[in-house]
């Protein structure tokens, strides 16, 4: 079945160290996104690629990294520079979009991060 | 900037019931619109969408909702709800334009379903 694939579920770290959450997708889609969820909270976009080796970053870009070395991965990097890291991470991917037509995202399951 | 407004953060319904959640949205063409369900620690699920033409359209697990421009709203409507419905529901608007791919999210409005 085709999807998106995020792990682990709940990941706990402590602070001041860096870690990186796994996202892998086999709907062919070129675009692939980073969501950030905070309880109450709608989604906030981390970064996004729209091709491999090529990634923009979002509306709360500081403190994360990704790589897009791949079609298929864009794992996502917190690093000890992001101030408040506990939350649920969303990884998303759709077609990539044509000038004047947009194409839903398709989201993967989340992953919990506790940092302690 | 585009912006999307749920105002209701929970509400809480009985079981066979109707339902209307609300969205309101703020952007400058005509956008494109969503709605998603999240179960508790799950992802995103999209429920349906709009994007031109009939204003009303009909999503999954039947649902249904309604763009009205002249209220920049894009409230989702079920007319029986069932138990399993009980999750967050997030609104969220595109730019029709251009190759912006921006999704902007509302910040949800849980649904309680009582027995």
């Amino acid at each position: 079945d085709g999807g998106i694939t995020q792990s682990p579920k709940y990941l706990f770290r402590k602070e001041g160290q860096n870690v990186t959450l796994s996202c892998e997708q086999n709907l062919n889609h070129d675009a692939m996104y980073w969501y950030r969820q905070d309880p109450g909270q709608g989604l906030r976009l981390i970064y996004y690629s729209q091709i491999v080796n090529d990634f923009q970053k979002g509306d709360i870009a500081e403190g994360y990294s990704v790589s897009r070395e791949k079609k298929e991965s864009f794992p996502l990097t917190v690093t000890s520079a992001q101030k408040n890291p506990t939350a649920f991470y969303l990884c998303a991917s759709s077609i990539v979009m044509e000038q004047g037509f947009y194409n839903e995202q398709f989201f993967g399951p989340g992953t919990r991060l506790t940092v302690l | 900037a585009q912006s999307v407004t749920q105002p209701d953060i929970h509400i809480t319904v009985s079981e066979g019931a109707s339902l209307e959640l609300r969205c309101n949205y703020s952007y400058g063409a005509t956008p494109y619109l969503f709605w998603y369900v999240q179960s508790p620690g799950q992802g995103l699920q999209l429920l349906l969408k709009y994007f031109s033409g009939d204003t009303l359209v009909q999503g999954i697990k039947g649902f249904e909702a309604e763009f009205k421009r002249s209220q920049s709203s894009f409230n989702l409507r079920k007319p029986s709800v069932h138990w399993s419905d009980a999750a967050g529901y997030f609104c969220a608007v595109a730019n029709s334009g251009g190759s912006n791919y921006k999704l902007t999210f509302g910040k949800g409005t849980l649904l309680t379903v009582n027995p």
